[in-house]
């Protein structure tokens, strides 16, 4: 799986929107980008996923950029239940195991 | 429908003893992942199962450790002579093992050894 690299840390104010930024500039043509989160102390949580689309659920969107060597995950509107540590994967279509990095731990501040 | 369940959420067991952690996977899914998150860390891959077969278990420690999906039942997660460095979170997660690499995740066990 490409490796993946983010930024260590990062506050954001509530009811603003976060973007996370995420660089896998080694991602492959049959590779998709995920992001999960885990809450302190939970399972870690799926958030979403793309190949090369942007792609938008009920908690977030995802910005692929043309090249696919980065991506961006933005949480619209942020609120302190979103404080976690978010996770940017890159890894093939199924049955993968997961590869976790160090990931971004996200502050939201009131 | 259920998501992921792991039990026990807390297992405190002393030195030498074995630790068995089950994991019942959402219904319809037959795929099944483990992980660890040892104090302080991130989490690491340990193995993945479908029923009966483990398929890739390239993160599992090559001694006393481990791990089984049967046809019937949960996912056992088996550590023998536990030692101190075991101490961790562990966290399983299934998927349908379809099309898409989404896993859910279970709210892990946490493994103390005295």
């Amino acid at each position: 799986d490409a490796k993946t690299t983010q930024p260590t840390s990062m506050d954001c104010a509530e009811g603003r929107a976060a973007n996370l930024p995420c660089n896998h500039s080694t991602i492959s043509g049959n590779e998709y980008v995920y992001w999960y989160r885990q809450i302190h102390s939970q399972g870690p949580q799926y958030i979403i996923h793309g190949l090369k689309n942007n792609e938008t659920n009920e908690m977030a969107s995802l910005i692929i950029t043309e090249d696919r060597k980065s991506s961006t995950l933005i949480l619209p509107h942020a609120t302190l239940r979103d404080t976690a540590v978010y996770y940017c994967i890159v890894t093939k279509a199924a049955g993968n195991k997961l590869t976790f990095g160090g990931g971004t731990r996200v502050l939201v501040k009131p | 429908n259920a998501g992921v369940m792991q039990n026990p959420r807390h297992l405190v067991r002393r030195r030498g003893q074995e630790a068995r952690l089950r994991c019942s996977p959402m219904k319809g899914h037959s795929h099944v992942y483990w992980y660890r998150q040892l104090p302080e860390e991130g989490l690491k891959f340990m193995v993945y199962l479908q029923k009966e077969n483990i398929i890739d278990e390239s993160g599992m420690p090559k001694e006393r450790f481990s791990a089984e999906f049967p046809k019937e039942g949960p996912s056992i997660l088996r550590i023998q002579q536990v030692v101190r460095g075991d101490s961790a979170a562990y966290f399983c997660a299934s998927s349908p093992g379809s099309f898409t690499n989404e896993q859910f995740f279970g709210p892990g066990t946490r493994l103390t050894v005295l």
